[in-house]
């Protein structure tokens, strides 16, 4: 199994300002995955984060909004820029259920309050 | 593109009563998870479906798949009131090479009462 720590657990943001949140995994993986999980709502896939390359977003998604860093294959950051109310969700962080793991393993997640 | 469709979505049980959460998807898959949420909290992984006719069990839950009907479904048996939660299917689908992509149902709010 795979153990993945992020953080913040949860932040109260202003409007305007951008919050960076942190996925650490305990195993190398390939494949690190953003989701968004609105009041309410099921979670939408953000973007994938291949180590070495660019992250591919998903459609409703743009880097200048979500930029997402992969520095190496344990970790990774996405950054809520700019931020309104409407970003106030819960953020999670995923890995590759495929990379030898039998399940997909999700962060605690980050919960993000925009006043 | 892929759909996946859950229902109910909302489910108010009594304790001890049976029931069963469907979810149906709209392509190809050989994937297929539940996950359990908590008010607040993250995912909580309850099975991984991996071939048709695919059946797993714990405690009070089961779940089952049918790839040919692309149908899974989340069996309550004898509810009790931990089980309230949301539950949330989600079909893992190949977009080239291997690149997987997970879609989530809309989740179903799972309430037990006494």
């Amino acid at each position: 199994s795979a153990v993945i720590s992020q953080k913040p657990s949860r932040d109260i943001c202003q409007r305007g300002t951008s919050l960076t949140i942190q996925c650490q995994v305990d195993s190398q993986v390939t494949m690190m995955f953003w989701y968004r999980q609105q009041p309410g709502q099921s979670l939408t896939l953000i973007a994938t984060a291949n180590q070495g390359s660019e992250a591919t977003y998903e459609s409703g998604f743009v880097i200048d909004k979500f930029p997402i860093s992969r520095p190496n294959l344990t970790f990774s950051t996405l950054t809520v820029s700019n931020m309104s109310p409407e970003d106030s969700s819960i953020y999670l962080c995923s890995v590759d259920p495929r990379a030898g793991f039998s399940e997909a393993f999700f962060g605690q997640g980050t919960r993000l309050t925009v006043v | 593109e892929l759909k996946v469709e859950q229902n109910p979505l909302f489910l108010s049980m009594q304790e001890g009563k049976n029931y069963t959460i469907y979810c149906n998807y709209s392509t190809t898959s050989d994937r297929l998870y539940w996950y359990r949420q908590d008010p607040g909290k993250s995912l909580e992984s309850l099975f991984v479906l991996l071939s048709n006719g695919a059946v797993k069990q714990e405690g009070r839950l089961m779940a089952s798949l049918d790839t040919k009907a692309r149908l899974s479904t989340l069996h309550i048996t004898a509810a009790v009131h931990d089980l309230s939660a949301t539950y949330f299917c989600a079909v893992d689908i190949r977009r080239g090479g291997s690149n997987y992509k997970l879609t989530f149902g809309k989740g179903t709010l799972l309430t037990v009462n006494p």
